[in-house]
């Protein structure tokens, strides 16, 4: 199985501090995803990555940025956190393979903005 | 336009009985589409997926589901359901260039 690993699992952070989550992963591949889970809203994509430097809004964008300088790390960054930004966060990779082909979920981050 | 619909917010069956969790899709030619499972406080495991081909798709902890185009429907289906299957379901589908895209979630409780 991919191995994914998000950072921190929870954190508690104050409206209008910066805040990085970082996503993991071991396997080398090409595509990763960062997610935000509300209730009532499922899982919604907020930025993904289609490889080192190469990055792509998805629908709920606005107050975050992504980096990508290796394969194998996917950093979202809120610049100035708000309450609106409590979530749980996903990250994800997509398995392109001979034998398999799907998407893998890390853990979720935890995120409360107060 | 929402590309994936569940209608069920919650729904509660009784342990043993029969389970099918519904799933709509719009748009697009052959979907890639998917069920997972997210147990509370855990993340999201596949259930199972289909590409093409045979249009009932069997997946892990006895699950299956059937794609039907004429209904532009992916349900997911359990003979006898047991009180761990209590969690979230989500159905999903691919579009554009590998990206995922999820439906809002069907809550489901086990009762005894």
């Amino acid at each position: 199985d991919a191995g994914i690993t998000q950072s921190p699992r929870h954190k508690v952070t104050e409206t209008g501090t910066p805040v990085t989550l970082r996503c993991h992963q071991t396997e080398n591949h090409r595509y990763m995803y960062w997610y935000r889970q509300d209730p009532g809203h499922g899982l919604r994509l907020i930025h993904y990555s289609y490889g080192v430097k190469d990055t792509d809004k998805g629908e709920v964008s606005d107050g975050y940025s992504v980096s990508r300088s290796k394969t194998e790390d996917f950093l979202l960054t809120l610049e100035s956190a708000t309450s609106s930004q409590t979530s749980v966060y996903f990250c994800a990779i997509s398995v392109a393979t001979l034998l398999n082909y799907g998407y893998t979920f890390g853990s979720g981050t935890r995120l409360t903005v107060v | 336009a929402q590309s994936v619909t569940q209608p069920d917010i919650h729904i509660t069956v009784s342990e043993g009985a029969s389970l099918e969790l519904r799933c709509n899709y719009s748009y697009g030619a052959t979907p890639y589409l998917f069920w997972y499972v997210q147990s509370p406080g855990q993340g999201l495991q596949l259930l199972l997926k289909y590409f093409s081909g045979d249009t009932l798709v069997q997946g892990i902890k006895g699950f299956e589901a059937e794609f039907k185009r004429s209904q532009s429907s992916f349900n997911l289906r359990k003979p006898s359901v047991h009180w761990s299957d209590a969690a979230e379901y989500f159905c999903a589908r691919e579009i554009g260039n590998e990206k995922l895209t999820f439906g809002t979630g069907t809550r489901l409780t086990i009762i005894p």
